[in-house]
């Protein structure tokens, strides 16, 4: 079965630090990779989406990036975080063959 | 590029009563729609979904309806217990392609015992 991973689950970092947290997912080839953000108590907006290796879409313009280095790596990056980068960020992946989204669980970050 | 809006943000029942969340979309195109729960802290986790080939679907007490021509969607909860109480998101996407979905900004369910 598929499964995805995410890590670290929280993360403090100071404000102008870098940033990196990675996704994988497990029993599935080709999938297609998502970052979204969730600011507390809102939605989920769309960061990033992949659809191949190297392929990166972009959302929304700020100072985030994401890459995919493997198949089915997904890493989102910062070279200085802002206060406003603070939030929920989940990552996620879906196929052809798999209805919806399954999100990895999560990581907290607060930027201070 | 697609507009999703959900109505209400915040819908509180009493236990045992019915819950009924709506959503609309923009994108004619769109012929996947699916509803998450998001507990507090929590991941959001599929719990039902629609293609745009069929009206309905049911799954014991949750189901959902779909209106192609009025482009909006709903999500209908009978029987309501504490436990389902938590954040539900309704969202919209192509099937094809990146298949990006584009989600509605929640409601946020309260069942009062």
């Amino acid at each position: 079965s598929q499964t995805i991973h995410q890590w670290p689950a929280t993360l403090v970092q100071p404000v102008g630090s870098p940033l990196s947290l990675e996704c994988t997912v497990e029993g599935t080839s080709n999938p297609n990779l998502y970052w979204y953000r969730q600011a507390a108590g809102r939605g989920l907006q769309l960061l990033f989406y992949s659809v191949g290796i190297g392929q990166i879409s972009s959302e929304v313009p700020q100072n985030l990036s994401a890459s995919r280095p493997q198949d089915r790596q997904f890493i989102l990056s910062s070279k200085k975080l802002l206060l406003s980068d603070s939030g929920f960020y989940l990552c996620a992946w879906s196929s052809a063959l798999v209805h919806g989204y399954t999100f990895g669980s999560g990581t907290r970050l607060t930027v201070v | 590029g697609e507009n999703v809006e959900q109505h209400p943000s915040t819908l509180s029942v009493q236990e045992g009563d019915s819950a009924v969340i709506k959503c609309t979309y923009s994108d004619s195109a769109s012929n996947y729609f699916p509803w998450y729960k998001q507990e507090l802290g929590k991941r959001p986790q599929l719990i039902i979904d629609i293609r745009s080939n069929v009206g309905e679907k049911k799954d014991q007490r949750i189901a959902v309806t779909l209106n192609k021509t009025a482009k909006h969607f709903s999500l209908h909860i009978t029987e309501t217990q504490p436990e389902d109480s938590a954040v539900y998101f309704c969202a919209a996407s192509k099937s094809q392609g990146a298949q990006k979905l584009v989600f509605g900004q929640g409601t946020r369910l309260t069942i009062n015992p």
